[in-house]
């Protein structure tokens, strides 16, 4: 059971590159979350999917797409990198968001740096 | 709006002694739930505690308590007995029924250090 995985876990790309995010969870979870967390600052939310097939947008959506075509996988996109996308990226699972006490699983992260 | 705080950037604790870490917290919605969670250097968020706002006694769980003062909208988590491996950086979250899908909203966190 290796419950949420992220694939990479470093990245440098060049402004303008693209590149995509892949997550996977091995816990037949419906939702999947993709945060990113800068320096100073908490969580925040980009993208997440309630089930197979929906996405929605979060906090931080803008120069991020998301693709959840199967259950276990959550893929987070950016078209043309910027350096204010340099951040550090978490993909999380739950079973739902409700109840509230349904506690959020989270990958190890990727640290992304774009120059 | 919904909104978490925790005032304190940063901690330094003498190992062995109990520590508070503080997070108010903002909601209109009577039915919430907070939570602790625990980014060691490492990088991974660990999950520690929850709080649900209807809930009668406070939760521990082991050395982590949460002191849940409904009246003042604060869960602050108290460590008994710190110990180095506490070292990392914690962060108060809720959810609440505001939001359509239930979000967790985050604080920033406190950076907590343990002095040997």
């Amino acid at each position: 059971n290796a419950g949420v995985t992220q694939t990479p876990k470093f990245r440098v790309l060049k402004t303008g590159q693209s590149m995509t995010l892949l997550c996977a969870q091995d816990m037949n979870h419906e939702y999947m979350y993709w945060y990113r967390q800068d320096p100073g600052m908490g969580l925040r939310l980009i993208h997440y999917s309630v089930g197979e097939g929906t996405t929605a947008k979060g906090e931080v959506p803008d120069g991020y797409n998301v693709s959840r075509l199967k259950k276990q996988n959550f893929l987070l996109g950016l078209e043309s990198a910027a350096p204010s996308q340099t951040s550090v990226y978490f993909c999380a699972s739950s079973y739902s968001s409700a109840p509230l006490n349904n506690e959020q699983f989270f990958g190890p992260g990727t640290r992304l740096t774009v120059l | 709006a919904q909104k978490i705080t925790q005032t304190q950037p940063g901690m330094f604790v003498q190992e062995k002694e109990a520590v508070t870490l503080d997070c108010t917290y903002d909601t209109s919605d009577p039915s919430y739930g907070l939570f602790w969670y625990k980014q060691p250097s490492s990088g991974e968020m660990i999950f520690l505690i929850y709080q649900g706002s209807y809930d009668q006694q406070n939760a521990t769980e082991g050395r982590y308590s949460l002191n849940f003062q409904k009246a003042r909208k604060s869960a602050n988590l108290v460590i008994s007995a710190s110990q180095l491996g506490d070292s990392a950086m914690y962060f108060c979250a809720m959810r609440d029924r505001m939001d359509s899908n239930y979000q967790l909203i985050w604080g920033a966190g406190t950076k907590l250090i343990i002095k040997p």
